[in-house]
């Protein structure tokens, strides 16, 4: 079975430019999350899709993020302009949740590298 | 303020021991509670689980005990074996809620 596939795996580029990552969810999974891994912080929710509709975008950390959910079947979170310190590795998760939660497992992708320089 | 805390950043146990890893938490409105493997350069992947209403679960050669009153859940790994060297993660939900709060993660070492 596929899992949740995450594009591209690794970004190396300037400070100023547009990042966009790529996510798609296991088929099926109403439920969908972007998180943020550094050493600072670990793992933090930056926002939470269910049903392509974004519920809580509170781990947000500026305007300079958006995430979309066009449909089912892709997301992206954008950066623009990208910083230094947005470097980090970014996962996106997906679940057979409900919007209130339903003790389902979030399932992960394998990141995206992200060096800003 | 942190509210899943696993306090030993990494522990080394010999093949064929039992490894323990401890998570604490604050939040006494969390009542599901999830632990995740992961391996370097990939993602979280998901272990084992339990619910509030029961104080242990099992699955081969992984336990998960909770402690409600401590505030506390473990991980037991018996035996070890070096495919388990990995960087183990809690989380734990509320209620009626999606949003998973992770502890900052045990370095486990299975030495051979």
């Amino acid at each position: 079975d596929a899992g949740v596939i995450q594009s591209p795996r690794h970004e190396v580029t300037e400070m100023g430019q547009e990042v966009t990552l790529r996510c798609k969810p296991i088929s099926g999974h109403n439920s969908l999350f972007w998180y943020r891994q550094t050493m600072m912080r670990g793992l933090e929710l930056l926002i939470y899709f269910n049903n392509n509709v974004p519920i809580d975008d509170s781990g947000m950390p500026e305007d300079r993020f958006s995430a979309k959910m066009p449909n089912a079947s892709f997301s992206t979170l954008k950066i623009q302009p990208s910083e230094p310190r947005d470097s980090a590795v970014y996962f996106c998760a997906s679940s057979p949740g409900t919007r209130t939660g339903s003790n389902q497992p979030q399932h992960f992708g394998d990141g995206t590298r992200l060096s800003i320089l | 303020d942190q509210q899943v805390k696993q306090n030993s950043p990494s522990l080394s146990v010999q093949e064929g021991r039992i490894s323990i890893l401890n998570c604490d938490y604050t939040n006494s409105m969390f009542d599901y509670f999830l632990w995740y493997k992961k391996y370097p350069a990939e993602g979280p992947t998901f272990l084992i689980s339990i619910s509030s209403i029961k104080d242990k679960n099992e699955d081969g050669r992984f336990t998960v005990f909770l402690n409600k009153s401590a505030k506390h859940l473990s991980l037991h790994i018996v035996p070890s074996q070096p495919g388990d060297s990995a960087v183990y993660f809690c989380a734990a939900s509320a209620a009626g809620t999606y949003k998973y709060i992770f502890g900052t993660g045990t370095r486990l070492k299975v030495l051979a």
